[in-house]
Parts: C-alpha cells; structure tokens; sequence
C-alpha cells in the first residue's frame, strides 16, 4: 500500500502568516488522485482539496495545493483562527486508499 | 443539501457482534458508492469498506476482511457494516462517507458513531 508521510507533525502560527504542509507519499501519486481534508477536534472531517489543486465547495481561495508524483502540499494564506484542525492528506489512485498521519496547526 | 447520519455504535466485549447504520439524504443515493472509514482514539484516518450504488461490488480493507460485511438498502438510503469478530483494536469512531466512484475522494461524511470493543 502507499505510505502518506505528512510533515511537520504539528505547528503553531499566528493570525494572517502562510502555512505549508508537506504530503510525500511513498510511491508516485498522480496529481489526479491526492486530497486534502480538515478535521476539527469532535468533527469529521471535510474535504478541502481533490486532484491536488481542486478546492471543493465552499473552500476559501486562502487554501491552495499543488504538487506531483512524490511531493504534494497544501498551503494556507493569511491564516485565521477557525483554521486550527489537523490536515490529512489522501491519496485515492490506488487501492486501499490510505492517508496521511496528519499535521496539527494551531493558531 | 447531504446528510449522512450514522447510528449504532456502542461498547462491546471482544468476540462481539454490531451493525452500524447510515442515513443518507440530500443526494439520489443509488447514484453514488458509500465507505467506511475509522479512526482509532487520538489516531489517523483508515478506510474500511466500500460498496458500488448499485451494491452488487463491496471491498474491504485487510484488516477487516472476513469479519466485516458492508450492504445497503436504495429503499431506505441506508448503508450498514456488520461487524463480526470484534476485537480490541477495532476500537474507533466510524465514519460513512459519500464517495463518487471506487478509488474516489469522499466529498461528504456522516458525524460518526463511536464503537468500543473492551473486556
């Protein structure tokens, strides 16, 4: 199975700074098949992004992805409060379908 | 709008038996597959069980393979997982989701059900 390895594993920013995670699955993913979700604490989670630059509905343009083969990120511009939650990233082009561990941002 | 509502969950001794349940409306749910997926307390997402509209193709993670059995009922926009066998590290909140098609993302979630296998 593709092993997703998010990093970093959690970090803190302030209101209005950029933040970047990193998604580096262990096998080539097409850029088709990679999402990203966010999951607030007692919630499901919800899927921000699909094939790799897709936001889906009702996702603020703040949340951008972009990447290919190995290497995939999703950035957050000027971030706000209700964006702290742990992001995952997935990977749906083979199966199983398989996610990240996680990153935790707090703001 | 999409709403998927999960039911059944509970505590459990190993060995145990459960069905969860899942209500889906806002959608013509024949159209679409459904999936499980589960998170361990303080853990990451795991994909569990999937299964075509029309229920006719069903797949399973190896972790449950054997034990866990996924069905729907397009009259009642219902999905179920049967769950034999529990054991300890079946301990998870249980997630439906809506997928689009096998080897898709899952653009909506149910709130989820807790299930707690413990002796």
């Amino acid at each position: 199975e593709i092993v997703l390895t998010q990093s970093p594993g959690a970090l803190s920013l302030s209101p209005g700074e950029r933040a970047t995670l990193s998604c580096r699955p262990s096998q080539s993913v097409s850029s088709t098949f990679l999402a990203w979700y966010q999951q607030k604490p007692g919630q499901a989670p919800r899927l921000l992004m699909y094939a790799t630059s897709s936001r889906a509905t009702g996702i603020p343009d703040r949340f951008s992805g972009s990447g290919s083969g190995t290497d995939f990120t999703l950035t957050i511009s000027r971030l706000e409060p209700e964006d702290s939650a742990v992001y995952y990233c997935q990977q749906y082009g083979r199966s199983p379908r398989t996610f990240g561990q996680g990153t935790k941002v707090e703001i | 709008e999409v709403q998927l509502v999960d039911s059944g969950g509970g505590l459990l001794q190993p060995g145990g038996s459960l069905r969860l349940s899942c209500a889906a409306s806002g959608f013509t749910f024949s159209s679409y597959g459904m999936s499980w997926v589960r998170q361990a307390p303080g853990k990451g997402l795991e994909w569990v069980s999937y299964i075509s509209g029309s229920g006719g193709t069903t797949y399973y993670a190896d972790s449950v393979k054997g034990r866990f059995t996924i069905s729907r009922d397009n009259s009642k926009n219902t999905v179920y997982l049967q769950m034999n066998s529990l054991r300890v590290d079946d301990t998870a909140v249980y997630y439906c989701a809506k997928d689009l098609t096998w080897l898709a993302y899952f653009d909506n979630w149910g709130q989820g059900t807790l299930v707690t296998v413990s002796s």
